[in-house]
């Protein structure tokens, strides 16, 4: 059974970068489906961030393209996301999930809480 | 960006009720979809994908249906441990949009 697990500082000072990790067990990352994040802010609904294939190709959500890298590392079995310049707006809790083009997004980890705040 | 719009967007039901949630597309999205339910401080589980397949472990009171533009999710006979916030969410174009969420309370 694949588990997935955030790590990370839960909170980042305004204008810096957030940056978590994904660690995934169960499974490997040269399967063929992506890892992916996923926020959602505050009492509010969920947002695609991006993903990553084990190949290390990417797809990112536009409105936040310029600000985002997910980067996979199959040695130690983890993914990672950074979203720099961050503001208030940028505080969520921040989910990885697996992504299969079939299936959706499944599983989930249980998600980590990063306040952006000075 | 597929728009995907729920409804309602709020529901109260009693344990036994039949409850049936809408989901629709901006554009046509095919059999792309996904539904998942999320409990408070909990992460999103999936419930069914390409529109009607039941994940694993799902229980079978929960049915999709829809194609193209509309879709909706059935809870054939609502239990305590349904009532949750629902999402759906369209895969068939990026960037991936989720639905914005209806919240089945205890009425």
């Amino acid at each position: 059974q694949v588990q997935l697990q955030e790590s990370g500082p839960g909170l980042v000072t305004p204008s810096g970068t957030l940056s978590l990790t994904c660690a995934v067990s169960g499974d490997s990352l040269s399967s063929s489906n992506w890892c992916s994040w996923v926020r959602q802010s505050p009492g509010k609904g969920l947002e695609w961030i991006g993903k990553v294939y084990h190949s290390g190709s990417t797809n990112y959500n536009p409105s936040l393209k310029s600000r985002v890298t997910i980067s996979v590392d199959k040695s130690k079995n983890q993914f990672s996301l950074k979203l720099t310049s961050v503001t208030a707006a940028d505080t969520a809790v921040y989910y990885c999930a697996i992504y299969s083009t079939v299936t959706g997004f499944d599983p989930w980890g249980q998600g980590t809480l990063v306040t952006v705040s000075s | 960006d597929i728009q995907m719009t729920q409804s309602p967007s709020s529901l109260s039901a009693s344990v036994g009720d039949r409850v049936t949630i809408t989901c629709r597309a901006s554009h046509g999205i095919s059999s792309w979809l996904a539904w998942y339910q999320q409990k408070p401080g909990k992460a999103p589980k999936s419930l069914i994908y390409a529109a009607s397949s039941l994940q694993s472990g799902v229980p079978s009171r929960f049915s999709g249906s829809g194609s193209g533009t509309d879709f909706t999710l059935t809870i054939s006979s609502l239990q305590p441990e349904d009532f949750a916030t629902y999402y759906c969410q369209q895969y068939n174009s990026y960037p991936l949009t989720f639905g914005g969420g209806t919240k089945v309370e205890i009425k």
